[in-house]
């Protein structure tokens, strides 16, 4: 089993539905990524999570740290949405460093 | 806002060949960096944790011999994929955050296709 499981793996959309993307894990974490990447690879970093929930434009993500779940919610999503939605755990690797293991994203598709 | 830049965003190369790919923190020093590998339809894994100034750190099942890494300055990192092979074709990624601060967000360059022929 896979340390973080995401959910849908493939998701299609009309324009201005509601999304919902999740991420469970099963590692002590100290915070937790929701990361973009687009068709030719490149990633942003959308939200740094280490309690309760963030807001940026049309995007939420929600945090439960006792369940070991997050959800990143994409609000009137519009075709420009459309990527690879990628949930990454920080967590200690020994001594002082810190690592990200990743989830194997999400195909958000939003049609017009 | 902070700025990694990864380069050549492509390579083909035929087998045998060394290759390059330089990380670099354009408007933040990063005393830690990451290079990660990601397989068609595979999540992105760590390959090694590289720090300034003292050796980098890799993953279990990370060849360190065949993955030169040389983190030489606060802005930059890099990754050298020697006698690259056709198993070494895969998308390369490096990552940093100022100062290697944990309370903040990693900041990704755009990546390097890698094709060995």
């Amino acid at each position: 089993k896979n340390e973080v499981e995401q959910s849908p793996q493939n998701l299609t959309a009309q324009e201005g539905e509601f999304i919902t993307i999740n991420c469970s894990y099963s590692v002590g974490i100290s915070a937790l990524h929701w990361l973009q990447q687009h068709p030719g690879g490149g990633i942003v970093s959308l939200f740094m999570l280490s309690s309760a929930k963030k807001k940026h434009g049309r995007l939420i993500a929600t945090i439960n740290i006792q369940e070991k779940h997050s959800s990143l919610h994409i609000t009137a999503s519009h075709p420009r949405d459309s990527a690879v939605y990628i949930c990454a755990v920080r967590s200690r690797s020994g001594g002082s460093n810190y690592k990200l293991t990743f989830g194997k994203g999400t195909l958000l598709t939003v049609n017009p | 806002g902070a700025v990694v830049s990864q380069h050549p965003s492509r390579v083909i190369c035929k087998s045998g060949t060394s290759v390059k790919i330089e990380c670099r923190s354009l408007d933040f020093q990063a005393t830690t960096m990451f290079w990660y590998r990601q397989f068609p339809k595979q999540s992105l894994m760590l390959m090694a944790t590289s720090n300034e100034g003292s050796k980098a750190t890799y993953e279990q099942g990370v060849e360190k011999d065949k993955f030169l890494i040389n983190h030489a300055s606060l802005t930059l990192s890099t990754l050298t994929v020697t006698s690259a092979h056709p198993e070494d074709s895969s998308f390369y990624i490096c990552s940093a955050s100022p100062r290697g601060l944990i309370s903040q967000p990693q900041h990704f360059g755009d990546g390097t296709r890698l094709s060995i022929l």
